[in-house]
């Protein structure tokens, strides 16, 4: 799996738009972006992938540029239960169903009131 | 619907002794992992299971982690004998086959060996 390189912290003010960037500038042609999230004490949470189209749900948008060097993960309306550890993971998709995550250091955002 | 549940939630041991871990996949998911985040350090991929085989094991650290799926639906893993580096919370998560590969995280158990 590609590795990615995100900042360690961000701050974000409640309501505004959070914005999280990603490097994986060694993706492959057949990678995924996938984000999850870790809430304190919690177990991860996926959020949303993409392979080279923007994505949006009910969570969060996913931004990817056009040579798939980077993305950008946007939490249009950041809550303070959106404080939480996002990383930014690499993988094989749905294709290959059934592989592991590898996780990194991620991004601590801190949502204030 | 149930999510991925694990259990215990914490447990405390002393270093030599032996601990077993239970997860419970959301029914029908064939894909189990274990993975695991210990003090300080990145959550890190132990094992895989697709139903009751092994598909993946190069994350286990040692011979003294023993992983099984009997049955192809809850697992276990055990530590025996326990050392203090194992200290740490152990995750479970499951997906479907095919799909988008979302994996679903239970709520961990936090293992503490003195």
């Amino acid at each position: 799996d590609a590795k990615t390189t995100q900042p360690p912290s961000m701050d974000c003010a409640e309501g505004r738009a959070a914005n999280l960037p990603c490097n994986h500038s060694t993706i492959s042609g057949n990678e995924y972006v996938y984000w999850y999230r870790q809430i304190h004490s919690q177990g991860p949470q996926y959020i949303i992938h993409g392979l080279k189209n923007n994505e949006t749900n009910e969570m969060a948008s996913l931004i990817i540029t056009e040579d798939r060097k980077s993305s950008t993960l946007i939490l249009p309306h950041a809550t303070l239960r959106d404080t939480a550890v996002y990383y930014c993971i690499v993988r094989m998709g749905v294709e290959t169903s059934g592989s592991r995550l590898t996780f990194g250091e991620g991004t601590q955002l801190t949502v204030n009131p | 619907e149930a999510g991925v549940t694990q259990f215990p939630s914490h447990s405390v041991i002393e270093k030599g002794q032996t601990v077993t871990l239970r997860c419970d996949p959301i029914s029908g998911h064939d894909n189990l992992y274990w993975y695991r985040r210990v003090m300080g350090k990145e959550i890190k991929f132990l094992l895989h299971f697709v139903k009751e085989s092994k598909q993946d094991e190069s994350g286990m650290p040692n011979n003294r982690f023993l992983a099984e799926r009997t049955g192809g639906t809850y697992s276990t893993l055990k530590v025996q004998p326990a050392e203090l580096e194992d200290s740490g919370v152990y995750f479970c998560a499951s997906s479907q086959w095919g799909g988008r590969n979302e994996q679903f995280f239970g709520p961990g158990t936090r293992l503490t060996v003195l």
